[in-house]
């Protein structure tokens, strides 16, 4: 079956960068577009980022442009997001999810790796 | 960008009740939504899609409607495993955005 399996969360001092990996398996990852969403402790999901299939073309919320940036290495069915001048505000679960039925829909979705921003 | 409101923001409900979750898109998303479920320490999981289609795993309780910016996502004779948190985001137009969510607590 399909299943995403991220990694590379933890605590980081403000300011610093993370590096967040997404495992693919169960699917041609080449064919599919993939997204980051983020979810902060207790709140709702949050949208941050896509790449199409082949990572010709990204796309971005406003509220990380400029600080994080998504790709792949379809070599190794591996999504990445790097993270760079993180603040306490980027405090969340990080998931992985891939793009589902040609739309931007999210299906299947990773369990999720934590990213805490503190000093 | 394209706000998403979703209410109740929580919902208490009996076994066996019914619950309706409506979703309001600022602008027209013809029918690019799709509903998720998240249960506690868990990713979200895709319910539905195009605003009606139902994914192969969701019982034919849940049922979705709606198109343009007014959606409602129904559940009929709620049982124990459908107390949850759902959210709705549209697709139709970069950035995705979600709607706030709605707890589904047990009365």
């Amino acid at each position: 079956q399909e299943q995403l399996v991220e990694s590379g969360g933890g605590v980081v001092q403000p300011g610093r960068s993370l590096r967040l990996s997404c495992a693919a398996s169960g699917f041609t990852f080449s064919s599919y577009g993939m997204h980051w969403v983020r979810q902060a402790p207790g709140k709702g999901l949050e949208w941050l980022a896509v790449i199409s299939h082949d990572g010709s073309n990204r796309d971005y919320a406003d509220s990380v442009k400029g600080r994080i940036t998504i790709s792949r290495d379809n070599s190794k069915d591996t999504l990445f997001l790097q993270m760079n001048s993180l603040r306490l505000e980027d405090t969340a679960i990080y998931y992985c999810a891939k793009t589902a039925a040609l739309s931007n829909w999210f299906d299947p979705w990773g369990q999720g790796t934590l990213v805490t921003v503190s000093s | 960008d394209i706000q998403m409101t979703q209410s109740p923001s929580s919902v208490s409900a009996s076994v066996g009740d019914s619950v309706t979750i409506t979703c309001r898109a600022s602008q027209d998303i013809s029918d690019w939504l799709a509903w998720y479920q998240q249960k506690p320490g868990k990713a979200p999981k895709l319910l539905m899609y195009y605003a009606i289609s139902l994914q192969n795993w969701v019982p034919s309780r849940f049922r979705g409607s709606g198109s343009g910016t007014d959606f409602t996502l129904t559940i009929s004779r709620v049982q124990p495993e459908d107390f949850a948190t759902y959210y709705c985001q549209q697709a139709n137009s970069f950035p995705l955005t979600f709607g706030g969510g709605t707890k589904v607590e047990i009365k």
